[in-house]
């Protein structure tokens, strides 16, 4: 879905460094999503947010922050990388619908994370 | 919290069968369960999702029952294709006003012509 982008889509860095990762969104869509994937363990959430006003840790937040800039861009931090950070993650919007808890989330294509 | 269990991690079928693909919850207060699909090196993206007050749903060659008494609920894609081949998510969310997917563990599907 090119409605939401990521960037990079690859990221190589060395443990200790803070890094960021961008999501922006051209779907007009109020909520965002940061998750991370790894095989075997499927889809975590890292943290979420449901306008520029309102964040949320989800699961697995330690060693990670995030940022709303606006309606449209949802940023995740490492703050001081290490290696078991090393994962695929993905940026994640939906919208409401009325139906509480129960709106489409829309992925973005995936940043890939090494950690050295 | 919610936890939510996925089987098989791999599944093997050939051209032209059934696949099922069984996830179980724990938190009877989920009410919403959508399936994912992620293809190789693609983003995961909604392929169908059935509402607790349902007991079933089909779309096409897919389709999804839910057993609330039980907790658990399947997919089932039927005449299979290679195109199908594809990593399944199963997630569950509660209805608190917000929505928080506990993702599965994934389905790895391979359907061999």
């Amino acid at each position: 879905d090119a409605d939401v982008t990521q960037t990079p889509r690859n990221r190589i860095t060395k443990t200790g460094k803070r890094i960021m990762l961008e999501c922006s969104q051209t779907k007009g869509h109020d909520r965002m999503y940061w998750y991370r994937q790894d095989p075997g363990l499927g889809l975590r959430l890292i943290y979420y947010s449901f306008d520029v006003k309102d964040i949320n840790k989800g699961e697995i937040s330690d060693g990670y922050s995030v940022s709303r800039q606006a309606q449209a861009k949802f940023s995740l931090s490492l703050e001081s990388a290490i290696p078991n950070q090393t994962a695929l993650y993905f940026c994640a919007t939906s919208d409401w619908r009325g139906l509480a808890g129960q709106e489409t989330q829309y992925f973005g294509p995936g940043t890939r994370l090494l950690v050295l | 919290g919610e936890n939510v269990e996925q089987h098989p991690s791999t599944l093997s079928v050939q051209e032209g069968d059934s696949a099922v693909i069984k996830c179980t919850y724990s938190d009877s207060a989920s009410n919403y369960f959508p399936w994912y699909k992620q293809e190789l090196g693609k983003r995961p993206q909604l392929i169908i999702d059935i509402r607790s007050n349902v007991g079933e749903k089909k779309d096409q060659r897919i389709a999804v029952t839910l057993n609330k008494t039980a907790k658990h609920f399947s997919l089932h894609i039927t005449e299979t294709q290679p195109e199908d081949s594809a990593v399944y998510f199963c997630a569950a969310s509660m209805n608190t006003g917000f929505q928080k997917l506990v993702f599965g563990t994934g389905t790895r599907l391979l359907v061999s012509p």
